[in-house]
Parts: structure tokens; sequence; C-alpha cells
């Protein structure tokens, strides 16, 4: 089955700091997802990669996805108390979905 | 419209309770999900169901009924459910061919009393 490991499992940091989140595969992935989820709410929907190499911004959140197409890092920069929340990312393995398990990133003001 | 639309937001029910939770898209999307979510851990899958047939079932317990009634619409029957069963239950959808990603719902919070 697909395993996802990220890391750290909690992060906490000062505002205005850069911080990166990781997320690796036991199996090549088809495609790489990364969402956003405030505790107790649904998913929001951050970015999809599915070329090795292939890397997306949004405002101050960027996500790559390495060349073996097993690892993905997601990167924000200059960091707002908005950015709190649980990272997950999300694994498409061609007929199932499975999440990572997840960081918890705070961000003090 | 390209969401996943899921009812009701939150829901409490007895332990000897019947009740429904309903999860509708109107993408075309013909493989729909359902996952459950319990406090600091990630989704995990329930149910998958392409082209309104159920293809996979996680060895959820029979209290769980999933349906798809048409192309549109995925329900999960809940009955006897247990204060453990207490949640949250994710829809998701996708196109089943070609590299298309998911859409999830915003989730139904589920407290079993």
């Amino acid at each position: 089955s697909q395993e996802l490991e990220q890391s750290p499992q909690s992060l906490i940091v000062q505002e205005g700091k850069n911080l990166t989140i990781n997320c690796t595969s036991s199996k090549t992935l088809y495609g790489l997802y990364w969402y956003k989820q405030k505790y107790g709410e649904g998913l929001i929907f951050l970015m999809m990669l599915q070329k090795g190499g292939e890397e997306k911004s949004h405002e101050k959140i960027t996500a790559k996805l390495d060349e073996k197409k097993q690892q993905s890092s997601l990167h924000i920069t200059a960091s707002q108390p908005s950015h709190a929340g649980i990272y997950l990312c999300g694994a498409d393995t061609g007929n199932q979905f499975y999440f990572g398990t997840g960081t918890s990133l705070t961000v003090i003001p | 419209d390209t969401e996943v639309t899921q009812t009701p937001k939150h829901l409490v029910m007895g332990m000897t309770n019947k009740k429904s939770l309903k999860c509708e898209q109107h993408m075309g999307h013909r493989a729909m999900y359902w996952y459950k979510q319990k406090a600091k851990k990630p989704p995990e899958l329930m149910f998958v169901y392409s082209y309104e047939k159920l293809s996979i079932n996680e060895s959820v317990p029979s209290r769980f009924s999933p349906e798809c009634p048409n192309s549109s619409l995925l329900n999960l029957h809940l009955h006897a459910l247990q204060p453990e069963d207490s949640a949250l239950y994710l829809c998701a959808s996708r196109r089943i061919s070609g590299n298309y990603g998911y859409t999830f719902g915003s989730g139904t919070r589920l407290t079993v009393v």
C-alpha cells in the first residue's frame, strides 16, 4: 500500500519566518497534492504536482516534486498567522488516494 | 459548478438513531469517495464508487452503508453508531479517466452521543 510520511510532524515558527514541510512517498507518484486544513474543517486545495521536477507557486506558498516523483516539499515564505493549520500531502496512485501523516503549523505573531 | 457539497455540516445523533450524510457534485465526476477523519489524524478512505458502483470498501463496519443513487449524488447511511464513530466525514469526487485532481467537500462533523 502507499505510504506518505510527512516531516516535521509539527512546526512552530515566528511570524515572518520561512518554513518547509516535506512529504516522502514509498512509491512513485502519479500525482501529489497539497491541502491545508483548519481544525475540524474541510480540506482546502493548495496545489497539485504531476511531473518530475515540477514547481508551482501560489502567493507565498511554493511546492516542488522531485525528479523521481517520490518526494515533495512545501515552502512558505514570510509566514503569517493565516498560514496556521494542518498541512496534508496526498498521493494519487492511479485508482486510490492516500493522505500523508500531516504537519501541524503554528505561527506566532 | 466546481464544488462538492456536503450536508449537513454538523450532525449530532444518538446511538439508536438512523441518519444520512449527503454528498453532491455536478462536475460530471464518475468516481466518488467517502473518507473518515478523526481528530489529529489524516483522512482515511472508507468507500469508493466508480460509475455508481461500489468498487472499494475498506473493511468498514456495516453500521455505515453507502449508496450512490445517481452520478451526482453519494449518500452515507448511518445506523446504530458508537461514540467512537464521531469524526469529520469527507466526500470527494474526480473524473475517472485522465490525470484530473480530486475535489473534496468541506465535510460533515458527526457527533455520536
